[in-house]
């Protein structure tokens, strides 16, 4: 069965104080990670897909980078404008349904002015 | 382009009562998810359509719940009669194909009391 942990659960950060996510995985096959962003009251919003060891993607203040175990998020220099909630999702290769995801339970990410 | 729609965007009803959800996917989207995302967790996956065909229904709790595909476009997500602990946001999202980027709609919050 696939599993993913993300941490940690909640972080603060001010303003222009850079910092990272962590999204750690076991999968049966990886057939892509995936990164959301998810606000109040709203569905998730897509962000990135990595597909191999040593990939990285970047977005704006995000960048996205993916090894065999694990998938960190980092975001530079902040704004309160990336205050929510980050998903992290894995499709795997095993199992019956090729399109599943499986996500963590996300990291609250808070930026203070 | 018009993303996935969902209604109604609340609902709440007491114990035992039944209640349905409706999704609109993204034009030319075949393959199509319903999501249950309790307060504090990640999404997780209750069923997978590719056109009106089931993928994947292996986490759907069949003794009350239900989906259906309809010409492969709109789909409802039934339950009944509904119990306390499926209070939670059920999000719909669509795909081109069953490994590409999904969409997701705003959600449903459902309370039950």
């Amino acid at each position: 069965e696939d599993q993913v942990t993300q941490s940690p659960e909640a972080l603060r950060l001010q303003e222009g104080e850079s910092s990272s996510l962590n999204c750690s995985y076991t999968v049966s096959g990886l057939r892509g990670l995936f990164w959301y962003r998810q606000d109040p009251g709203k569905g998730p919003e897509f962000l990135f897909t990595l597909y191999s060891a040593g990939e990285e993607k970047e977005k704006e203040r995000l960048k996205a980078t993916l090894t065999k175990k694990e998938s960190f998020l980092h975001i530079t220099a902040p704004k309160p404008e990336d205050s929510a909630t980050y998903l992290c999702a894995v499709q795997g290769a095993g199992g019956t349904s090729y399109g599943k995801l499986t996500f963590g339970q996300g990291t609250i990410l808070t930026v203070h002015p | 382009e018009a993303g996935v729609a969902q209604s109604p965007r609340y609902k709440i009803i007491e114990k035992r009562q039944s209640v349905a959800f409706w999704c609109n996917p993204i034009s030319g989207h075949a393959t199509l998810y319903w999501y249950q995302q309790i307060l504090g967790q990640g999404p997780k996956l209750l069923i997978q359509f590719q056109n009106n065909g089931v993928v994947d229904d292996s986490q759907l709790p069949k003794d009350r719940f239900s989906a259906e595909r309809l010409k492969g476009v709109d789909s409802t997500l039934k339950i009944q009669p509904a119990k306390l602990e499926d209070s939670a946001v059920y999000l719909c999202a669509s795909s081109i194909n069953p490994g590409g980027e999904q969409f997701f709609g705003p959600g449903t919050r459902l309370t039950v009391l």
